[in-house]
């Protein structure tokens, strides 16, 4: 039982290149979240998706692209990163109708 | 809009010691909360959970009670151990339809044997 993985793991890449961070989940759950978590602002919602198809913006949104065209991957694009974008990314993802997320390991992205 | 408060860390303890990380919230109608821990070089895991009112949730020795009446879900542990040292987040759920976590901003905790 695999449940949610990330790749990469840990990322560097520069100022303006376009990166995307991958997110993988087992279980066939309808929820998937993305968050960054940054020193003293603790996990951040970047954007959301309900199904396949369907996704909405979280609270820190700008900069950041996704899709879902497969219930289990919900990628993360950084379409032109900058360094404001160095942070810790976790994937998250749960059932309809529950609230409890459960966490894929993150994504260390550094962006220099 | 919701949002949950956490007391500031790092906190640091001898092994066991009593934990006691305080969290507080503010939300519309009646939430559900939760305790995360996220241990180094980890994702989070829920650690435990109530869903209404005057709840207990309990796990691996860890307790917190849902206090309607202070908006608190403290979470509390007799006796410590080394490997009890992590980062803890409170969270909520609000209800609302697109069962998005409210996070608190997370409180380091490092035993020490």
């Amino acid at each position: 039982d695999a449940g949610i993985t990330q790749s990469p793991r840990y990322k560097i890449t520069e100022t303006g290149r376009q990166v995307t961070l991958m997110c993988h989940q087992t279980w066939s759950h309808s929820y998937m979240f993305w968050y960054r978590q940054d020193l003293g602002h603790g996990l951040r919602l970047i954007y959301y998706s309900a199904a396949a198809d369907i996704t909405d913006k979280g609270e820190v949104p700008d900069g950041y692209v996704v899709s879902r065209s497969k219930t289990e991957n919900f990628p993360l694009t950084l379409e032109s990163a900058t360094r404001s974008q160095t942070s810790v990314y976790f994937c998250a993802s749960s059932l309809s109708r529950e609230p409890e997320q459960f966490f894929g390991p993150g994504t260390r992205l550094t962006v220099l | 809009g919701n949002s949950v408060t956490q007391m500031e860390g790092p906190v640091t303890l001898s092994e066991e010691a009593f934990l006691t990380i305080n969290c507080t919230y503010t939300a519309t109608g009646y939430p559900s909360l939760f305790w995360y821990v996220q241990y180094p070089g980890e994702g989070l895991q829920l650690l435990l959970k109530a869903t209404k009112a005057d709840d207990k949730g309990s796990n691996k020795g860890f307790e917190a009670t849902y206090r309607k009446e202070t908006t608190s879900f403290h979470l509390e542990k007799g006796s410590v151990q080394v490997s009890d040292s992590a980062v803890y987040f409170c969270a909520l759920y609000s209800g609302a339809g697109s069962y998005q976590l409210t996070f608190g901003k997370g409180t380091k905790l490092s035993v020490i044997p």
